[in-house]
């Protein structure tokens, strides 16, 4: 199957900094990807479609000045959040349709972000 | 938008018995719907999907059956094993939109 690499898989930061986390489809091309994220014990929640040469579509809630996104290439989408603090650790994890319709989506390792 | 749910969250059976885990979904233009298993601290898996064009859909000891009417489908494990243990998660995809809503998961224990 398709193969999707999230960097890095875990990171501690202090509160206040930001943290940028990638994700990139290694043999396939998505102009889409997706972004979750997932509380101990809780589901995967979407948190925004990252687009590629467009602006992100953020879900309800979600906001879009502290979560910013980039799709500058058929191949990468990044997420930083931005002024971290303690409530925004969690498992963030990208994912990407392999092509167009409903298909297979394919997901990234997942980034486990620590807030200190 | 669409709205998933799943019962139980919580399920425990013994070794070689069957699971049987069950979702219901809002949206009736949904068409695509797969189901993950997800280890602690790892990427969900997909462990088998079912398209809205087919009821019942089997892979060695797992199968999926979707019932469009009610709108729900449901994942059979049978000959379950320890390592069948993990939280597992259905979800659903609205017919030209990609991204997956997922139910709330499960949490499958084995008991050897």
């Amino acid at each position: 199957g398709a193969v999707v690499s999230q960097h890095p898989s875990r990171v501690i930061c202090k509160s206040g900094t930001s943290v940028k986390i990638e994700c990139r489809s290694l043999d396939f091309q998505a102009t889409t990807m997706f972004w979750y994220r997932q509380f101990p014990k809780q589901s995967l929640m979407l948190m925004a479609t990252s687009n590629e040469g467009s602006k992100a579509t953020y879900e309800q809630g979600v906001e879009k000045d502290k979560f910013l996104i980039n799709h500058a290439s058929l191949t990468l989408s990044t997420l930083t959040v931005t002024s971290a603090h303690p409530e925004d650790s969690s498992f963030y994890i990208c994912s990407a349709p392999q092509g167009s319709g409903n298909t297979e989506a394919f997901f990234g390792q997942g980034t486990r972000l620590t807030v200190v | 938008g669409e709205n998933v749910e799943q019962h139980p969250s919580t399920l425990s059976v013994q070794e070689g018995d069957s699971a049987v885990i069950k979702c219901t979904y809002s949206d009736s233009a949904s068409n695509y719907f797969p189901w993950y298993k997800q280890e602690l601290g790892k990427r969900p898996q997909l462990i088998i999907d079912i398209r809205s064009n087919v009821g019942e859909k089997k892979d060695q000891r797992i199968a999926v059956t979707l019932n469009k009417t009610a709108k729900h489908f449901s994942l059979h494990i049978t000959e379950t094993q320890p390592e069948d243990s993990a939280v597992y998660f259905c979800a659903a995809i609205i017919q030209g939109a990609q991204k997956l809503v997922f139910g709330q998961g499960t949490r499958l224990t084995i008991n050897p």
